[in-house]
């Protein structure tokens, strides 16, 4: 079966353009997280999905971060304008009925300029 | 709130070697706990996790982790360290809902010939 799929993997874009980040969770999992990763900060949750409701976006930074679920098989992270300091890895995880066990794709690298 | 501590943030082991990492937690009621491992350039991956049954937890790849409450500990370890072990190491708590992962900032673990 695949995995959590994540496209790009790599994004590289000027400060103030609009960057779009996809995630296609497993099949069947009803729970879907958008991380973020850096250096400084290690991994930080920035929202989450349960059964396509957004349950929690308290970790999203500020307004330029917005972050949809229209179907379960399918989940965008928006960043508008983005800025330098949005530079990380961004992973999309899913879940499903096992409590804890979370799946995560690849990662999504973005550098702003 | 849960919070974790991961007390080392390289270990250097060489290869067939014993593996010891370390985690405390913080938790105000009887937690979950998780380790997660992630290897260059990838996503994490699930290796085991403790949720108030047995408190030596087996996981993949021949890792183990005892919970220790009267120590708050949760260490992570592996009697023969291969090469391939060479990753980060995430210690992980959980809410009771297991919606919200709270992670340590990472172990690198480094395998030398």
């Amino acid at each position: 079966d695949a995995g959590v799929i994540q496209s790009p993997r790599h994004e590289v874009t000027e400060m103030g353009q609009e960057v779009t980040l996809r995630c296609k969770p497993i099949s069947g999992h009803n729970s879907l997280f958008w991380y973020r990763q850096t250096m400084m900060r290690g991994l930080e949750l920035l929202i989450y999905f349960n059964n396509n409701v957004p349950i929690d976006d308290s970790g999203m930074p500020e307004d330029r971060f917005s972050a949809k679920m229209p179907n379960a098989s399918f989940s965008t992270l928006k960043i508008q304008p983005s800025e330098p300091r949005d530079s990380a890895v961004y992973f999309c995880a899913s879940s499903g009925q096992v409590p804890g066990e979370l799946f995560f794709g690849e990662g999504s690298r973005l550098t702003v300029l | 709130a849960q919070s974790v501590t991961q007390l080392d943030s390289h270990v250097s082991v060489s290869e067939g070697t014993p593996v010891l990492l370390r985690c405390n937690y913080s938790s105000s009621y009887s937690p979950s706990l998780f380790w997660y491992v992630q290897h260059p350039n990838k996503g994490l991956q699930l290796l085991l996790k403790y949720t108030s049954a047995a408190t030596l937890v087996k996981g993949i790849n021949g890792f183990e982790a005892e919970f220790k409450k009267s120590e708050t500990s949760f260490h992570l370890t592996k009697p023969s360290a291969h090469m391939s072990d060479a990753a980060e190491y995430f210690c992980v708590v959980s809410n009771t809902g297991f919606q919200k992962l709270v992670f340590g900032t990472g172990t690198r673990l480094l395998v030398s010939p």
